[in-house]
């Protein structure tokens, strides 16, 4: 079956810009995860959704990032007023529900002039 | 607070040498740990998964894993090294009394194989 896919694969952006990254979770996946990875670095937790509500957002940096699952499928996550710090790939993953394992998404590659 | 630590961030072995990749966590209660993979411009891929069964954990592509609690380490390793095994390693774990978790990562070490 098709893997968690992510769009756009790229995204150039100027500071100050509002931008959304979508992500489509693996079908039947439960969970649904946000992760950003800077040049580097290791992935970092955002968010994480159980169905269509957050169920742990402590990884936003801060109030300028907001992520939706409205229909507890696919799901968005929105930057306000980006700076240049905010340049990474953002990665989403899912998992069934129960199971540990969660599956990635290749990422956005997000890149704010 | 759960986290990783992997010792060096590049790793260069020869070509049908033994890989070995270092990670050491930080967990008040046994963890989940993972080995994932990540080639170059590709999304992160699963290795192996440690999840309180047996110790020493096969994933594919040759890899696998060894829990060592007195330790706290999972360390990667592999017989025998391909060119194709080239990428960026991550060591990461989640906390187990969670049904659905974040997972913590460490920094990623960097395999070069030499031909």
């Amino acid at each position: 079956g098709a893997g968690v896919s992510q769009t756009p694969s790229n995204k150039v952006t100027e500071k100050g810009k509002y931008v959304e990254l979508r992500c489509d979770p693996i079908s039947g996946h439960t969970a649904l995860y946000w992760y950003r990875q800077s040049l580097g670095q290791g992935p970092e937790f955002l968010i994480y959704f159980q169905g269509t509500g957050a169920a742990d957002d402590s990884g936003l940096p801060n109030d300028r990032f907001f992520a939706v699952r409205p229909e507890g499928s696919v799901s968005t996550l929105k930057i306000q007023r980006t700076e240049r710090g905010d340049s990474a790939v953002y990665l989403c993953a899912s998992s069934r529900e129960g199971r540990n394992e969660q599956f990635f998404g290749p990422g956005t590659r997000l890149t704010v002039l | 607070a759960q986290s990783v630590t992997q010792l060096g961030s590049h790793v260069s072995v020869s070509e049908g040498a033994l890989v070995l990749l270092r990670c050491n966590y930080s967990s008040s209660v046994p963890p989940y740990l993972f080995w994932y993979v990540q080639y170059p411009n590709q999304g992160l891929q699963l290795l192996l998964k440690y999840t309180s069964a047996a110790t020493l954990v096969k994933g594919i592509n040759g890899f696998e894993a060894e829990f060592k609690k007195s330790e706290t380490s999972f360390h990667l390793t592999k017989p025998s090294a391909h060119m194709s095994d080239a990428a960026e390693y991550f060591c990461a774990v989640s906390d187990p009394n969670s049904s659905a978790s974040k997972i913590i990562f460490g920094s990623g070490t960097r395999l070069s194989i030499r031909p």
